[in-house]
């Protein structure tokens, strides 16, 4: 597609529901981004794949939050046992190859909210 | 660590006045810099760079000039729009340990008024 998808763009989950967020990037961009953005904050990095390289999870703030990237593209965000605290929107973004140059295209981000 | 230092906001001007956001930052390397804008209901999308010293980075009108010496990436533009009116992310891409993303600044909150 022409840019970064995301999917859902809304959703609502009970506390203590697991939740898979979706991201697909844009066709041959070999790095992948996850970040979340709460409220009135700026942006916190919370996991970078790149290639077939192990991703980087760094930023992953428990271990409820894990993420894969099947076939170097489409990527799932998963959050097991939702907290309110999680609600959030999360942001995907990809680059052509996860250089510091490069620019990165974000998705426009799947709004999360847990009840 | 790396960190991004932005101006608080909400920044509220009027058409035409001159726009500085100011970008301070920490980094342990030789770190590329970036503003990024967020209009109402739209996703984040990339306004301007600048990949080493002295580089001005430019687009719709917006500057910012990478100063080494003060660690600094202020953003200006000399006649602001109401179409202006967003969010201004300061950002930069370095190494940090072994991921290279993204340190995002919290974020200013423009608001331009007729």
């Amino acid at each position: 597609g022409a840019g970064v998808s995301q999917s859902p763009s809304n959703k609502v989950t009970e506390k203590g529901k697991d939740v898979e967020l979706r991201c697909d990037p844009i066709s041959g961009h070999t790095a992948l981004y996850w970040y979340r953005q709460s409220l009135g904050q700026g942006l916190e990095f919370l996991i970078y794949f790149q290639g077939n390289s192990a991703p980087d999870k760094s930023g992953l703030p428990s271990d409820r939050f894990s993420a894969e990237r099947t076939g170097g593209s489409v990527s799932t965000l998963t959050i097991q046992r939702t907290q309110q605290e999680d609600s959030a929107v999360y942001l995907c973004a990809s680059t052509i190859t996860g250089g510091t140059t490069d620019t990165q295209y974000f998705g426009p981000g799947t709004r999360l909210t847990v009840l | 660590g790396n960190s991004v230092t932005q101006m608080e906001g909400p920044v509220t001007l009027s058409e035409e006045a001159f726009l500085t956001i100011n970008c301070t930052y920490t980094a342990t390397g030789y770190p590329s810099l970036f503003w990024y804008v967020q209009y109402p209901g739209e996703g984040l999308q990339l306004l301007l760079k600048a990949t080493k010293a002295d580089d001005k980075g430019s687009n719709k009108g917006f500057e910012a000039t990478y100063r080494k010496e003060t660690t600094s990436f202020h953003l200006e533009k000399g006649s602001v729009q109401v179409s202006d009116s967003a969010v201004y992310f300061c950002a930069l891409s370095d190494f940090s340990g072994s991921a290279r993303q993204l340190t995002f600044g919290s974020g200013t909150q423009l608001t331009v008024l007729p």
